[in-house]
C-alpha cells in the first residue's frame, strides 16, 4: 500500500508553545486531511485540503496542502492540555481509496 | 444524528471463535469501511463499500468477510479468530471523494 511518512513520532511541549508537524509522500494525493484521535476514541477529522497550495484554517489550527501535492503539514498555535492526543495524517487519492500516517502523539505540559 | 456508531465496544474472543462487529451511520453516505488500528501501524484498510451491494478488499483482507446490508450498515466477521487480530477495529463512512467520518471503534482481543 501507499506510505506516509509523518513526522515526528511524538512530541512532548510546553502548554502555549507552537506546534508543527508535517507528512509526506512518493504519491500524488487528491485530497489531505487531518484527524485528531483521543485516547479511547475514534478520530475526529479537524481539516480537509482540497487543492494544491490550500491554506485552511480551523480556529488555533492550521494545515497547507503542499504544491507537489505529495506532502502536507499541520501547524497548532498556542498550545492548551486539550490539544493532547495522537494527530493523523490521510491522503485520499479517488473515491474510496485513503491512506493514513503512522501518527504524531502530541504530549503537552501544563 | 448519531454518525457512526459501533458495537460491540470491547471484545474478547478465544482462537477459532466467531463473531460480527457492526457498523451503522445515519449521515446518508454511500461508501463506508472497515480499518484496523495497531500500535505504530496506523489505520489500515481491511475492506470497504463504495455502494450498497459492493465491496472491495483493502490493504489487509485476510481473515475477514463484511456485508453490505443496506445502506446504513456495514458489518466486518471474522470467522475463526486468530492472536494476529487482535487490534481496534473502525468503521468509517463518505460520500465518494469526501472526507471519512469515524466510529468508535471496537477494541477486540484474541486469546
Amino acid at each position: 500500500g501507499q506510505q506516509l511518512n509523518q513526522s515526528p513520532q511524538s512530541m512532548f511541549i510546553q502548554e502555549g508553545e507552537d506546534v508543527s508537524m508535517n507528512c509526506t509522500s512518493s504519491s500524488i494525493f487528491n485530497t489531505w486531511l487531518w484527524y485528531k484521535q483521543d485516547p479511547g476514541e475514534g478520530p475526529v477529522l479537524l481539516i480537509a485540503l482540497y487543492k494544491a497550495g490550500e491554506l485552511t484554517s480551523n480556529g488555533r489550527l492550521t494545515a497547507q496542502f503542499g504544491i507537489t501535492r505529495k506532502d502536507s503539514f499541520l501547524n497548532i498555535s498556542a498550545s492548551i492540555p486539550s490539544d493532547v492526543g495522537i494527530y493523523f495524517c490521510a491522503g485520499q487519492l479517488t473515491g474510496n481509496q485513503f491512506y493514513f500516517g503512522t501518527g504524531t502523539s502530541l504530549t503537552v505540559i501544563p | 444524528n448519531a454518525g457512526v456508531t459501533q458495537t460491540p465496544k470491547f471484545q474478547v474472543l478465544k482462537t477459532g471463535q466467531s463473531m460480527t462487529l457492526q457498523c451503522a451511520q445515519d449521515m446518508n453516505h454511500n461508501s463506508m469501511y472497515w480499518y484496523r488500528q495497531d500500535p505504530g501501524m496506523g489505520l489500515r484498510l481491511i475492506y470497504y463499500s463504495a455502494s450498497e451491494g459492493t465491496t472491495d478488499k483493502g490493504e489487509v483482507p485476510n481473515g475477514y468477510n463484511v456485508s453490505r446490508l443496506n445502506k446504513r450498515e456495514f458489518s466486518l466477521r471474522l470467522e475463526s479468530a486468530a492472536p494476529s487480530q487482535t487490534s481496534v477495529y473502525f468503521c468509517a463512512s463518505s460520500q465518494p471523494d469526501n472526507e471519512q467520518f469515524f466510529g468508535p471503534g471496537t477494541r477486540l482481543t484474541v486469546l
